[in-house]
């Protein structure tokens, strides 16, 4: 089965800081691998994904992540972070392929990031 | 905007009151799902339908059902609410189950349990 571990319950910084959400995960199988956002009371919207090819995934707003299949992790980064930004932020892998699991969606247990003034 | 879309967005009913939240998508997909998420928790995937074929998640209990009447539509019944069930609840769909197809989500039902 298939897990994801999301480093840091919550990360604060200040606005125009570089930011690192942190995202291992573990798998038997190869996974693809994605990043979401939630904004409060509202549903979750992809960032990004790595399905496959390079190992360094750019998504919207800025965001890019890079797959390291011999850590087993996805970090999520930023160079300058903006105030908008401050949001729950979701790691999900999905099996590649195999059985009743066939693209679930395994989520992390999430990281607030936090853009103070 | 093709979109996902819930209503109602915040649902009260009562204890034990039987409740269906609604969903539906203008995006034509073929997977649909339903999660719940408590507060501070990841999503946790109840079900999903792949077109008329309905999967459960083994963990699900049977207090929750699911009827999908069209490509469009999805419901998801509560048959007799407990506090614990007091959640946000999210549909989202994909286009299809394979190559790590994205899942689209709507913008979820509060359902508070009183």
């Amino acid at each position: 089965a298939q897990s994801v571990t999301q480093l840091d319950s919550q990360v604060p910084v200040f606005e125009e800081a570089p930011v690192e959400l942190r995202c291992n995960y573990s798998s038997s199988v190869s996974v693809y691998l994605f990043w979401y956002v939630q904004y409060p009371n509202q549903g979750l919207q992809l960032l990004l994904k790595y399905l496959s090819g390079s190992t360094l995934v750019k998504g919207i707003n800025g965001f890019e992540a890079e797959f390291n299949k011999s850590q087993t992790s996805f970090h999520l980064r930023k160079p300058s972070v903006h105030i908008s930004d401050t949001a729950e932020y979701f790691c999900a892998v999905s099996e590649v392929a195999g059985g009743t699991s066939y693209g679930k969606l395994t989520f992390g247990q999430g990281t607030i990031l936090t853009v103070h003034p | 905007d093709a979109m996902v879309i819930q209503n109602p967005r915040y649902q009260v009913t009562q204890f034990g009151k039987p409740v269906t939240l609604s969903c539906s998508q203008t995006l034509n997909h073929n997977v649909m799902y339903w999660y719940q998420q408590k507060s501070s928790q990841a999503p946790k995937l109840l079900f999903h339908y792949y077109d008329k074929d309905f999967n459960n998640e083994a963990d699900t209990p049977d207090n929750f059902q699911s009827r999908r009447p069209n490509t469009s539509f999805c419901f998801l019944d509560i048959r007799s609410p407990g506090l614990g069930d007091a959640a946000m609840y999210l549909c989202a769909t994909s286009r299809a189950i394979l190559m790590g197809s994205e899942q689209y989500f709507g913008p979820g039902t509060r359902l508070t349990v009183t």
